[in-house]
């Protein structure tokens, strides 16, 4: 089955305690991106990579890193979390960048909640 | 000003009636327009790309206007099942950098 899977789907965590959210698509898409999603301020996009070690910032890339070493992995890194770091995480990929009729297909989400 | 902005709603339509979304943007070169839906704590679903020709899927219809940088979203004959929110989404020049909009929530009540 064609899908993005993210990992984990919940957690936890407390300030400055390095972290780790997995993304991997098994669509062979060049296109990867990271977003969040909070309350009123609807979907930004933190980080986008158009192929391998090809990565760029979106709208929120602050405190945030990524890395795209394989086509199908794109893990999302959080240093130092902070609380304003909480936040509903999606991630997505698409065949190649957004021309008309490229969809974006999205992982199921990661709740992130940092005390 | 923001870069994508949607009519603010929630907007509650009986089922079968017709229900029009209302998208502007702010960069006059972007390039591609997306319209996705949302379901409640749920990942955003592709429903349909706008093309400048306009274009249609079914009961929904998609209009773009790129002089006066404004989307459109034509829902007809709702059904319970388009209950979601539904987000505007904009790309920049070189379709790299999506923007979405804040979303627009319609529930179709029986």
């Amino acid at each position: 089955e064609a899908q993005v899977t993210q990992n984990p789907r919940y957690l936890i965590t407390v300030t400055g305690k390095k972290l780790t959210v997995t993304c991997s698509q098994n669509m062979n898409h060049e296109y990867m991106s990271w977003y969040r999603q909070d309350p009123g301020l609807g979907l930004r996009q933190i980080y986008y990579s158009m192929n391998v070690e090809v990565t760029d910032k979106g709208d929120v890339p602050e405190g945030y890193k990524v890395s795209r070493k394989e086509k199908r992995n794109f893990p999302l890194i959080l240093e130092s979390p902070s609380p304003n770091q909480t936040s509903l995480y999606f991630c997505a990929s698409s065949l190649t960048a957004g021309a008309p009729g490229n969809e974006q297909f999205f992982g199921p989400g990661t709740r992130l909640t940092v005390l | 000003r923001k870069e994508v902005e949607q009519d603010p709603g929630p907007f509650n339509v009986p089922e079968g009636a017709t229900v029009a979304f209302n998208c502007t943007y702010s960069n006059s070169a972007s390039q591609s327009f997306f319209w996705y839906r949302q379901d409640c704590r749920k990942e955003p679903k592709l429903l349909m790309s706008v093309y400048s020709s306009g274009n249609e899927d079914g009961r929904f219809t998609a209009q773009l206007n790129r002089a006066s940088q404004y989307i459109s979203l034509l829902i007809r004959d709702s059904k319970l099942s388009d209950s979601a929110t539904y987000l505007c989404v904009v790309t920049d020049n070189y379709g790299q950098n999506f923007v979405f909009g804040p979303g627009t929530r319609l529930s179709v009540l029986p």
